[in-house]
């Protein structure tokens, strides 16, 4: 594993399932991270968490859950998946939370029908 | 509230020089970043700016004003592999990044 790698690539789901994206980083970087990427919106900040064990809410955290149990993974968790959160989620990690540049994951395509 | 204005879309010949602007309003500044996406692609990381000024990296150089709010990016020299998506992204005062919505380059032959 080279940076941070994303699974699946791709998922079609039926509303109401629950679903979880992976997301593992081998950088060792203390800060973790999830964005939606709508068109025609920016990249905008699901949750995040700033060290392992510790987690927060970004713009749209409604729907999502994460969890930061080691360093390296950071799932997030869609409980019952509906239309609007169709979308390209992209995980990225950075050295710490404070000023240091974000490394993007390959982003997983999500279509809920 | 927060806002980081980017042009849709820009056309630009193969060779010359293109200039995309961002101007931001966000609460707090603690720095500015381009990214590059191609479609389908990950965001990947091509320039960071805290100061006022230019900084130049190769045939990408990024400029910022925090007292207007203002940073542009300019690519020199373009190439058809330039043809993506810039995007803009202001660190607030939370450390958090809040993003534009990104301008499509289109390259010309």
């Amino acid at each position: 594993i080279a940076g941070i790698t994303q699974a699946p690539t791709s998922q079609i789901l039926a509303a109401g399932r629950r679903m979880t994206l992976r997301c593992t980083q081998d950088m060792r970087h203390n800060a973790m991270y999830w964005y939606r990427q709508d068109l025609g919106l920016g990249l905008r900040l699901i949750h995040y968490s700033n060290t392992a064990g510790t987690t927060g809410k970004g713009e749209v955290p409604d729907g999502y859950s994460v969890s930061r149990a080691n360093t390296d993974d950071f799932p997030l968790t869609l409980a019952s998946a509906v239309p609007s959160q169709t979308s390209v989620y992209f995980c990225a990690s950075s050295a710490s939370g404070g000023a240091d540049t974000q490394y993007f994951g390959p982003g997983t395509r999500l279509t809920v029908l | 509230g927060q806002n980081i204005d980017q042009p849709t879309e820009m056309t630009a010949t193969e060779g010359a020089i293109v200039q995309i602007n961002c101007t931001y309003q966000t609460s707090g500044f603690n720095g500015l970043f381009w990214y590059q996406q191609h479609a389908g692609e990950a965001p990947t990381f091509l320039s960071y700016n805290v100061l006022d000024g230019l900084e130049e990296k190769g045939r990408f150089s990024s400029f910022l004003s925090r007292s207007k709010g203002y940073s542009y990016l300019l690519l020199k020299e373009l190439q058809m592999k330039d043809s993506a998506s810039y995007l803009c992204a202001v660190r607030d005062s939370n450390y958090q990044l809040i993003w534009g919505a990104g301008t499509k380059l289109i390259i010309k032959p």
